[in-house]
């Protein structure tokens, strides 16, 4: 069966510092990954998602970027956070192709909170 | 562009009383329309999905949705209220325009039962 892991779980930064929050599918082949952000009171709103090895589409401009070394490890990065950076950062996986029914499978997500 | 109204961003209801969150929905197609369930610091687990064919979805805990597409609504139900369905539910439609299956959140409803 297919799994996904997010890490680490909880991050507290200072405003300024780097950000590296990764994520990892296993038990499944060239997936769909995505990078969700929830604020509260705001629902989930898409950051990035890629299709493939190097593929990266971003949905909305912002401080932090993403990318993808190897097929199932999605990875999303900042080199200076804001206070607005803080939120719960969720990863998701898709099929792809005839496989795909539509839905996104969801990591336990990681908090991040910006000081 | 598709996107999604969840009516109340509270409701509350007694231990075995019916529970209703309501979802609107706008698409230009066919959509296909998804429920999922949130517990406190943790991912997003999917209810039930409709993905045109039958149009009432039966889905897991006992929860059901019914597609009507006169009324772009897509309202998830449950007869009988048990204090573990307390959570935040979010209701999505699914973009599948730009390669990759993108899902579009509503803000989400957050459920409280009481004794």
């Amino acid at each position: 069966s297919q799994t996904i892991h997010q890490w680490p779980a909880t991050l507290v930064q200072p405003v300024g510092s780097p950000l590296s929050l990764e994520c990892t599918v296993e038990g499944t082949s060239n997936p769909n990954l995505y990078w969700y952000r929830q604020a509260a009171g705001r629902g989930l709103q898409l950051l990035f998602y890629s299709v493939g090895i190097g593929q990266i589409s971003s949905e909305v401009p912002q401080n932090l970027s993403a990318s993808r070394p190897q097929d199932r490890q999605f990875i999303l990065s900042s080199k200076k956070l804001l206070l607005s950076d803080s939120g719960f950062y969720l990863c998701a996986w898709s099929l792809t192709g005839g496989a795909n029914t539509g839905e996104l499978f969801f990591g336990e997500g990681s908090r991040l909170t910006v000081l | 562009a598709q996107s999604v109204t969840q009516l109340g961003s509270h409701v509350s209801v007694s231990e075995g009383a019916l529970v209703l969150l309501r979802c609107n929905y706008s698409s230009s197609v066919p959509p296909y329309l998804f429920w999922y369930v949130q517990y406190p610091n943790q991912g997003l687990q999917l209810l039930l999905k409709y993905t045109s064919a039958a149009t009432l979805v039966k889905g897991i805990n006992g929860f059901e949705a019914e597609f009507k597409k006169s009324e772009t609504s897509f309202h998830l139900t449950k007869p009988s209220a048990h204090m573990s369905d307390a959570a935040e539910y979010f209701c999505a439609v699914s973009d599948w325009k730009g390669g990759g299956n993108k899902l579009t959140f509503g803000t989400g409803t957050q459920l409280k039962v009481e004794l």
